[in-house]
C-alpha cells in the first residue's frame, strides 16, 4: 500500500521567505504526483501536476520537483505572502491506477 | 470554466438517519472519485466510477453506496449515520485519457456532514 509522509506537518515563517515543503511516497511506481491547497473547511485546489517522467513543474511563484527513483517531491513557494496561508498535500497515483493517495499535509501560516 | 459541483454544501443529521450526497462532474469527464476527510485527517478513497460502473474501491462502509447515473452524476448514499461518518465529503473527476495533456483531478467543494 502507497504511504505518503509530508514534513513538516506545519510550518510557519514570516512573509517574504521562501517555503520548502517536501513529500515522499514509499512505492516509486507513481504515474503521476499533485500538489493541492486547502483553505481551511474548503475543497481541495489542484496546484500543479508533475508526470512521472517529469522532474519539475512551475507556475508562477510556485515550483515542484519530482525525484521519482527516491520517492520524493518537494514544493517551493518562492516570497511567501500571507494569502499563501494553508494545509498543502501531496497525493500520488500509482502505475495502472488512477485514485490518488494523499500525505497528511502540511500546515502552513505566513506572518505579516 | 464548469468545475465539479457537489451538494448540498452543509448536512445536519441525526444518528441512524440517512443522506445523500450528490456530485456533478465536468463536463466530458469520464471518472468519478468520492473522498472523506474527517477533522484534520488527509483525504480517504472511498470509491470510483468509470463510465457508469464501478471502478474501483476503497475504504467504504457497507452501510455506504453509490452509483453514477446516465448523465454522468454520482451520487453518495449513507444509511444508519453515525457520529464517526461526520466529515467533509468530496467528489472529483477527471478523464481517463492517458494521452490527453491534463490529467489532474478536479475537486469540488465538499459536502460538510455533520451527525448528531
Amino acid at each position: 500500500k502507497q504511504e505518503v509522509t509530508q514534513i513538516p506537518a506545519a510550518l510557519s515563517v514570516p512573509e517574504g521567505e521562501n517555503l520548502v515543503l517536501n513529500c515522499s511516497f514509499t512505492d516509486s511506481a507513481i504515474y503521476n504526483l499533485q500538489w493541492f491547497r486547502q483553505d481551511p473547511g474548503k475543497g481541495l485546489t489542484s496546484l500543479l501536476l508533475i508526470q512521472s517522467s517529469q522532474r519539475e513543474q512551475t507556475s508562477g511563484r510556485l515550483n515542484a520537483s519530482l525525484d521519482k527513483s527516491s520517492g520524493r517531491s518537494t514544493l517551493y513557494i518562492a516570497a511567501s505572502q500571507p494569502g499563501d496561508s494553508a494545509t498543502y498535500l501531496c497525493a500520488v497515483v500509482l502505475e495502472g491506477d488512477y485514485k490518488l493517495s494523499f500525505g497528511a499535509g502540511t500546515t502552513v501560516t505566513v506572518r505579516a | 470554466a464548469a468545475g465539479v459541483i457537489q451538494s448540498p454544501r452543509h448536512l445536519i443529521k441525526e444518528k441512524r438517519e440517512t443522506a445523500t450526497l450528490k456530485c456533478y462532474p465536468i463536463p466530458r469527464h469520464d471518472t468519478v472519485y468520492w473522498y472523506q476527510q474527517g477533522p484534520g485527517q488527509d483525504p480517504q478513497f472511498l470509491i470510483s466510477f468509470y463510465e457508469k460502473m464501478q471502478s474501483d474501491k476503497g475504504s467504504i462502509p457497507d452501510r455506504f453506496s453509490a452509483q453514477q447515473f446516465s448523465d454522468y452524476h454520482s451520487e453518495l448514499n449513507m444509511s444508519s449515520l453515525e457520529l464517526g461518518d461526520s466529515a467533509l465529503y468530496f467528489c472529483a473527476s477527471s478523464s481517463r485519457d492517458r494521452g490527453a495533456t491534463n490529467e489532474k483531478l478536479f475537486f469540488g467543494s465538499g459536502t460538510q456532514l455533520s451527525v448528531l
